[in-house]
């Protein structure tokens, strides 16, 4: 079993509408998560980052962790078709970074 | 040019040949991250470099892969005897710091192993 295990998709959304994109982590010393999004044929770039339960929002995106159950969501409102790309989820901090499988969305006009 | 660059973008070669992956860290960055991603998949950690020397190789698949920094900024992953299962996307990251300072990535070589 991965620590990070995500969802791959793909998400097919019409543009508007709310997403919901998610991961679970296996590993109780994660701390610390990020959201990474990757654009076809890019490297990932740094969406978001927490490092304690509950929410953080950043303009139409909100990042949760809950970790009582190990579960890391993002959210993302009002989606645009420049929203289509891969989302990966990661722990952070000082263990070895463990991305899930990402999971590709595709915000349809 | 204030990003991560890779060198080559594409790289093809033959089972059997050896080959050399470039990256160049954002100037002044000190951790230096080597990943592979393969289609369909999240980059999976293979090497992390503080400086010149490697704190953490534990994620190069075996001895075939090799990675240097000598002067602590530009990083080259080596691969040896290449097998076609080596084909995948190869990442370079750098942050200021190892933690919870963010890794900036580069676009990637793309290496196609025939």
């Amino acid at each position: 079993q991965k620590e990070v295990e995500q969802d791959p998709g793909p998400l097919s959304v019409p543009e508007g509408a709310i997403v919901s994109l998610n991961c679970t982590y296996s590993n109780s010393a994660f701390q610390y998560f990020m959201w990474y999004r990757q654009y076809s044929r890019k490297g990932p770039e740094l969406l978001m980052y927490t490092y304690s339960s509950g929410n953080k929002e950043d303009g139409r995106f909100t990042a949760q962790v809950d970790k009582s159950s190990k579960y890391i969501s993002l959210f993302i409102r009002d989606s645009q078709p420049s929203d289509s790309a891969t989302y990966l989820c990661t722990n952070g901090g000082y263990q070895k970074v463990t991305f899930g499988t990402g999971t590709k969305l595709q915000v349809i006009p | 040019g204030a990003g991560v660059s890779q060198t080559p973008s594409n790289k093809v070669t033959e089972k059997g040949k050896y080959v050399e992956l470039r990256c160049d860290p954002i100037s002044g960055h000190t951790a230096l991250y080597w990943y592979r991603q393969s289609l369909g998949q999240g980059p999976e950690f293979l090497i992390y470099f503080q400086g010149t020397g490697a704190a953490d190789d534990s994620g190069l698949p075996n001895d075939r892969f090799f990675a240097v920094r000598p002067e602590g900024s530009v990083s080259t992953l080596k691969i040896q005897r290449t097998e076609r299962g080596d084909s995948a996307v190869y990442l370079c990251a750098s942050s200021s710091a190892r933690g919870t300072e963010t890794q900036y990535f580069g676009p990637g070589t793309r290496l196609l192993v025939l």
